[in-house]
């Protein structure tokens, strides 16, 4: 079975601090996402990565980056917390193209920034 | 460009009765369709697909999908529902070429004892 793995379930942090969000999948995936998801607007594409250092913004890049130095993890990057980045974001992960593979998820993290 | 819609935000049933939970689509080109289930606190478990072939797909859990290309339709049906199929249900759709994929809003699944 798969497994996406995403280091914190909750967070707090601080306005303005940069804040690190892990995830780290089993399966030698070559593509990795990063969701945030927020009640009545589903699940918004934030950053994708196919190949190891190689990264595309999604639909809504803003405040975010994203690091993958390693194929198996995917970090994302808060690089000046605000309170509107306050969600749930979650991590996920697929094989490429011809097959249309499923994404495989993790359990998320849920960020408050105060 | 591609989309998915949910039009409802909830759907309320009695355990027992048939479920049916919508979803429509547009794109452009042949639709590669997925469903996700996700229960509180965790992330999406994948349900089934439609890529090609049979119309009525089936996946995990008892649940299954019927595809209408008339309609536009992908909607995810169950015969009996369970108190345990209460859960937030994703419609999503393969953007175009790429390996991402766009959600719809999510449909609430309460089921009643």
């Amino acid at each position: 079975d798969v497994k996406v793995t995403q280091s914190s379930r909750y967070l707090v942090k601080r306005t303005g601090e940069k804040v690190f969000l892990e995830c780290v999948q089993d399966m030698d995936h070559e593509n990795m996402f990063w969701y945030r998801q927020d009640p009545g607007l589903g699940l918004r594409l934030i950053y994708f990565s196919y190949d190891v250092k190689m990264k595309e913004k999604g639909d809504i890049p803003e405040g975010y980056s994203v690091s993958r130095e390693k194929k198996e993890r995917f970090s994302l990057i808060l690089e000046s917390a605000s309170t509107n980045q306050t969600s749930m974001y979650l991590c996920a992960s697929s094989s490429p193209g011809t097959h249309n593979q499923p994404q495989h998820f993790g359990d998320g993290t849920r960020l408050s920034i105060l | 460009a591609q989309s998915v819609a949910q039009p409802e935000d909830q759907v309320n049933v009695a355990e027992g009765n048939p479920l049916t939970v919508k979803c429509t689509y547009s794109v452009s080109g042949n639709p590669y369709l997925f469903w996700y289930v996700q229960y509180p606190n965790r992330g999406l478990q994948f349900l089934l697909k439609y890529i090609t072939g049979d119309n009525l797909v089936k996946g995990s859990y008892g649940f299954e999908a019927e595809f209408n290309k008339s309609q536009t339709s992908f909607h995810l049906k169950k015969p009996s529902a369970l108190v345990s199929d209460s859960a937030l249900y994703f419609c999503a759709v393969r953007d175009g070429g790429t390996d991402k994929l766009i959600f719809g809003t999510g449909t609430r699944l309460q089921v009643f004892p």
